[in-house]
């Protein structure tokens, strides 16, 4: 099983600027979750999604950052326009029912300037 | 507000040593309560515990929970550097699947 695949791994953009992160999650797993990873907060949820529809976004931070998860094999999250203090680094995670274990992808390492 | 806090921060031992991971939570209507590793990247999964009292061991590596006292630790005997990581802890909540998750505690294992 290749796990839970996110693109690109390193991603260096400037302000202002469209980001979009990519999340294949391990074949099987109906639920998927997009986290933020910085010094300051640790890993916070930002949104989560089971069989392909979005359940809590409580953790969305404005208006700027959108998900989707268009089928079982993929989802994007969306930061328009990026901002520095977006700048941390972007987990998926997926897991096989509710309230299994969850498995994070490599992540992405995401840079503001 | 649902909160996971997790203690010490840091610590720095020396390979051998026995080290105890501390991680307390508020949380409304606690499912369980998992327990990561994270190195460099990804954090890997290493326990889940539902049950007070009921230890769960895997190699050096063991964890047990209280519910009444909302704790759990994470026990680590004979450190070896490869140990040297951030270990997160996080707590499910029943009804959704969302993870709170402690700062973690930074282990570094010296030679």
């Amino acid at each position: 099983d290749a796990g839970v695949i996110q693109s690109p791994r390193h991603e260096v953009t400037e302000m202002g600027q469209e980001v979009t992160l990519r999340c294949k999650p391990i074949s099987g797993h109906n639920s998927l979750f997009w986290y933020r990873q910085t010094m300051m907060r640790g890993l916070e949820l930002l949104i989560y999604f089971n069989n392909n529809v979005p359940i809590d976004d409580s953790g969305m931070p404005e208006d700027r950052f959108s998900a989707k998860m268009p089928n079982a094999s993929f989802s994007t999250l969306k930061i328009q326009p990026s901002e520095p203090r977006d700048s941390a680094v972007y987990f998926c995670a997926s897991s096989l029912l509710q309230g299994e274990t969850q498995y994070f992808g490599p992540g992405t390492r995401l840079l503001v300037l | 507000e649902d909160k996971v806090v997790q203690s010490p921060l840091s610590l720095v031992v020396h390979e051998g040593d026995t080290v105890t991971l501390n991680c307390s939570y508020e949380v409304t209507n606690f499912r369980s309560l998992l327990w990561y590793k994270q190195e460099k990247k990804a954090p890997t999964f290493l326990f889940m515990l539902t049950s007070s009292g009921i230890e769960k061991k895997s190699g050096r590596l063991s964890s047990i929970l209280d519910k009444k006292e909302l704790f759990s630790i994470l026990n680590i005997t004979a450190t070896q550097t490869g140990d040297s990581a951030v270990y997160l802890c996080a707590v499910e909540q029943g009804g959704s699947e969302k993870l709170v998750f402690g700062k973690g505690t930074k282990l570094t294992v010296n030679p």
